[in-house]
């Protein structure tokens, strides 16, 4: 049973259609949940940390939010170079490492 | 600011053949380094962490198995390539444990 779920799995998107990717977790005792973003043929880029509920991150047009059971990545007005894969990652208590989901594949369209 | 290099970017061996890929970080000291592989459709998965040289820990049995000869350097390697280890490797970096990681560019590789 995958710990990190990511949905949708593929998204496509117009040039300023606002949305949502999600991430959801089953796992207790999160230390940290991570938010990349990765283009064909290259290693994921870091984005945002986030600790707690209720916290929020922001970077250009995108905005990542945690609740107790899942995080959102918001993206405003998407321009087509927001296209990308987005990973998340979450991080428990201990020498566990970060756990992936398997990302969302957004394309934006002119 | 740090930097992370991998190399080769890409590299096509045979069955049985060696492999030996390089990671090293620049700008900082006593990273936890990480090697990653991810294939199409499975996510990224861990496969050796390192707090410090001379201890690597391993998470995926496998015939692949990890070094780290100086503080910043990583080195991935196999005595001998399955198919099954085709793929794109990848190395990372975070300060400690509880913060995020910082990866490389990546190593396409094909096992034929």
């Amino acid at each position: 049973e995958d710990q990190v779920t990511q949905s949708p799995e593929a998204l496509r998107l117009q040039e300023g259609e606002s949305s949502s990717l999600n991430c959801s977790y089953t796992v207790s005792g999160l230390r940290g949940l991570f938010w990349y973003r990765q283009d064909p043929g290259k290693g994921p880029e870091f984005l945002f940390t986030l600790y707690s509920a209720g916290e929020e991150k922001e970077k250009e047009r995108l905005k990542a939010t945690l609740t107790k059971k899942e995080s959102f990545l918001h993206i405003t007005a998407p321009k087509p170079e927001d296209s990308a894969t987005y990973l998340c990652a979450v991080r428990l208590g201990g020498n566990t490492p970060l756990v992936f989901g398997k990302g969302t594949r957004l394309s934006v369209i002119a | 600011s740090q930097t992370i290099h991998q190399w080769p970017a890409t590299l096509v061996q045979p069955v049985g053949s060696p492999l030996s890929l390089e990671c090293t970080v620049e700008g900082t000291s006593n990273p936890n380094l990480y090697w990653y592989r991810q294939a199409a459709g499975r996510g990224l998965q861990l496969l050796f962490y390192s707090i410090g040289i001379d201890q690597i820990s391993s998470e995926v049995p496998q015939n692949l198995s990890a070094s780290r000869p100086q503080d910043r350097q990583f080195i991935l390697s196999s005595k001998k390539l399955l198919l099954s280890d085709s793929g794109f490797y990848l190395c990372a970096w975070s300060r400690d444990r509880y913060n995020e990681q910082f990866f490389g560019p990546g190593t396409r590789l094909t096992v034929l």
